[in-house]
């Protein structure tokens, strides 16, 4: 199957700094990448969907302008979480779609963050 | 509003089958989707079905009845490494994939 590399796997910041997460498609172009978090014991919840060359699309109760996402290429998107707050600790996870189909959905390997 | 519902946990016996559900109220219907995901790791790909019917690729087999809004994954011969939780999510009309909670497998020796 297609491959999602997320990069870092894990970070530990301090309080107020920023972290930028990175998600690349290796071997198909991606119009549509998803940002996901992921609290322990619970289920994945999207926070934005990333199209290629446009703003993102935030789901309710996700600040933009805290998480920032960018899109700038089919292989590449970013988000940036912004004055990092020890509640932002979570489990981020990317993933993508390839151009010809809207079907699978391929997964990074997810970014484990702690703000402390 | 769009629910997925499936199951919190369940445990089986190393060796066993079981079968793991899971019912969708999306806005339109684009597929559904199994997937695996261990502790700390992101979600692996299990099964994806469109059509009504049961899927089957190995010890793993996925059944869709689309009048009912009904799906299942069936487990068999079940291993240690079967541990996890499963997520059954729907894709809607605008091929945006709604997750359910995950249901954990516990499997004993």
């Amino acid at each position: 199957g297609a491959v999602v590399s997320q990069h870092p796997s894990w970070v530990i910041c301090k309080s107020g700094t920023s972290v930028k997460i990175e998600c690349r498609s290796l071997d198909f172009q991606a119009t549509t990448m998803f940002w996901y978090r992921q609290f322990p014991k619970q289920s994945l919840m999207l926070m934005a969907t990333s199209n290629e060359g446009s703003k993102a699309t935030y789901e309710q109760g996700v600040e933009k302008d805290k998480f920032l996402i960018n899109h700038a290429s089919l292989t590449l998107s970013t988000l940036t979480v912004t004055s990092a707050h020890p509640e932002d600790s979570s489990f981020y996870i990317c993933s993508a779609r390839e151009l010809e189909t809207y079907t699978e959905a391929f997964f990074g390997q997810g970014t484990r963050l702690t703000v402390v | 509003g769009q629910n997925i519902d499936q199951p919190t946990e369940m445990t089986a016996t190393e060796g066993a089958i079981v079968q793991i559900n899971c019912t969708y109220q999306t806005s339109g219907f684009n597929g559904l989707f199994w997937y695996q995901q261990h502790a700390g790791e992101a979600p692996t790909f299990l099964s994806y079905n469109v059509l009504d019917g049961l899927e089957e690729k190995g010890r793993f087999s996925s059944f869709l009845s689309r009048s009912k809004g009904y799906s299942y994954l069936l487990l068999k011969e079940l291993q240690m490494k079967d541990s996890a939780s499963y997520l059954c999510a729907s894709m809607d009309s605008n091929y945006q994939l709604i997750w359910g909670a995950g249901t954990k497998l516990i499997i004993k020796p």
